[in-house]
């Protein structure tokens, strides 16, 4: 039982360069989640999916894709890479138990955009 | 959206000492939940506490509810350098919007 998996742990791209941050889930949790944390700063989230097929825009989802074909998958997209979104990227995944939600946090991909 | 709000941003304190963070929302909850973030990780749950409970123990962590207050408070008594973190609260929305959001977090500096 691996929890969250996210790849790459570190990226550097260029200006305009498209990418894609992987996460994967193996306790078959229906509700996934990206956040961005900027230095100092709280977890912000991006998009996030109530389960396979369903995604929804989170707080700041400009620039960034999401799909969800299978429960284990959620693929972030960075569409044209701009510095703004050098951040480290988390990845969460979590289950609804009578309304108690805990969530399972990966360890995160540093990005940086020059 | 519904989350909370810790206070202090900031706390540094001496090995051994207790450190005390709070948490205000604004809506009524159903649970409320606190996290931490060793620096450059993720985050990690820590504990629970429903609406119908008032204090929760777990280990050297102390939570308070007071749903009248519209607040929480965690305790974490006689702190260890390990505790240095960023901890956060979380509330769980009651629409069918299941994603967490956090605040920004109090960053606990315990000097050894």
């Amino acid at each position: 039982n691996a929890g969250v998996t996210q790849t790459p742990k570190f990226q550097v791209l260029k200006t305009g360069q498209s990418m894609t941050l992987q996460c994967a889930q193996d306790m078959n949790h229906e509700y996934m989640s990206w956040y961005r944390q900027d230095p100092g700063m709280g977890l912000r989230l991006i998009h996030y999916s109530v389960g396979a097929g369903i995604t929804d825009q989170g707080e700041v989802p400009n620039g960034y894709n999401v799909s969800r074909s299978t429960t284990e998958d959620f693929p972030l997209r960075l569409l044209s890479a701009a510095p703004s979104q050098t951040s480290v990227y988390f990845c969460a995944s979590s289950y609804s138990k009578g309304g108690n939600t805990e969530a399972f946090f990966g360890q995160g991909t540093r990005l940086t955009v020059v | 959206s519904q989350q909370g709000e810790e206070d202090p941003q900031a706390l540094s304190i001496q090995e051994g000492e207790n450190a005390t963070m709070n948490c205000s929302y604004k809506t009524s909850i159903n649970n409320l939940q606190w996290y931490r973030q060793n620096s450059g990780r993720g985050l990690v749950h820590l504990i629970l506490i429903r609406s119908n409970e008032r204090e929760k123990h777990s280990g050297r962590l102390r939570v308070t509810l007071d749903t009248s207050k519209k607040s929480s408070s965690l305790l974490i008594t006689a702190s260890r350098a390990a505790d240095t973190a960023s901890y956060f609260c979380y509330i769980p929305l009651d629409t069918g919007r299941r994603a967490l959001t956090f605040g920004s977090g109090t960053r606990l500096q315990v000097q050894p």
